[in-house]
C-alpha cells in the first residue's frame, strides 16, 4: 500500500459526459501529479500542484482541469468525454519540494471507460 | 526538451535468464533517476534511485547502473522469475520546478516459464 488513495477504482460512462477522479496523497505529502494512461502506453504527465498551487502542466487537455484543496487532496476534472478518454489514470504524490531523495508514490489509478 | 528514452519496448525471455533494460535521457538539470516497476493495470513502484555521484545501485536481484556523462542508466535484473513479467519505467527527476518527473516510455518484459 503506497498510502495514495484514488477513487473511484472504475467509472463507467458515457460520451459527452463530465466526471471527477479523486485522490488523497500520503500523509505529509505536498506533492501531487496526475498522469494517463491508455492502454498499452507509457504514462503521460497531465498536471502537477505543489502545497495547492499548479507547479507543472504537460499535455492536458483543456476540456480536462483539475485543482488540489486546502486539505492536500485533488481532483482531476475531466468533461465532455470522448472515447479516446478511456484509460486509466494515476495520481501520485511526492515528499515535500526538493531533496535529492524524492520518490513518487502511485496510488492503484481509476480506470475509466467511456462507451 | 526534457526527454526520457527506453529500450527495447518489450522484451521476452525464459526463467532463469539475465537481461539489460536501457534509458537515455536528456533531462536537464538532472536531479535523480529511478526505475519502477508496473504490474498490468497497478501503479508503478519504485526499485531503485541513482544520483548524480552514483554509479551502480543493487536491489536484490535488480542492479540499475548510471553514466551521468552519457545520460544513460540500464537496469539488469538476474536470474529472471514469473513474476518479474511487467512494465520497467525509468523515470528522471528535474533539478527545479518542484522536481518534475519526465517518464520513459517503459519496457514491457515478460518471463516465460
Amino acid at each position: 500500500d503506497s498510502g495514495v488513495t484514488q477513487t473511484p477504482k472504475h467509472l463507467i460512462t458515457a460520451t459527452g459526459q463530465r466526471v471527477t477522479l479523486r485522490c488523497s496523497p500520503r500523509s505529509g505529502d505536498l506533492s501531487v501529479y496526475w498522469y494517463q494512461q491508455s492502454l498499452d502506453q507509457g504514462l503521460q504527465f497531465l498536471i502537477q500542484y505543489y502545497n495547492g498551487e499548479e507547479r507543472a502542466k504537460g499535455n492536458i487537455l483543456e476540456r480536462f482541469s483539475a485543482q488540489q484543496f486546502p486539505d492536500l487532496h485533488s481532483e482531476l476534472n475531466l468533461s465532455s468525454l470522448e472515447l479516446g478518454d478511456s484509460a486509466l489514470y494515476f495520481c501520485a504524490s511526492s515528499a515535500p519540494l526538493g531533496g535529492l531523495g524524492t520518490e513518487a508514490f502511485f496510488g492503484q489509478g481509476t480506470r475509466l471507460t467511456v462507451v | 526538451k526534457n526527454q526520457v528514452e527506453q529500450s527495447p519496448q518489450s522484451l521476452i525471455i525464459l526463467e532463469g535468464k539475465n537481461c539489460t533494460l536501457q534509458c537515455n535521457y536528456t533531462v536537464s538539470p538532472f536531479s535523480n533517476l529511478r526505475w519502477y516497476k508496473q504490474d498490468t493495470g497497478r501503479g508503478p513502484v519504485s526499485l531503485t534511485i541513482m544520483t548524480f555521484s552514483e554509479n551502480t545501485k543493487s536491489n536484490g536481484r535488480y542492479t540499475a547502473t548510471l553514466d551521468a556523462d552519457t545520460k544513460q542508466s540500464s537496469l539488469h535484473i538476474t536470474a529472471s522469475q514469473l513474476s518479474d513479467s511487467a512494465s520497467y519505467i525509468c523515470v528522471v527527476s528535474v533539478h527545479n520546478a518542484g522536481n518534475m518527473l519526465t517518464f520513459g516510455g517503459g519496457t514491457r518484459l515478460m518471463v516465460k516459464p
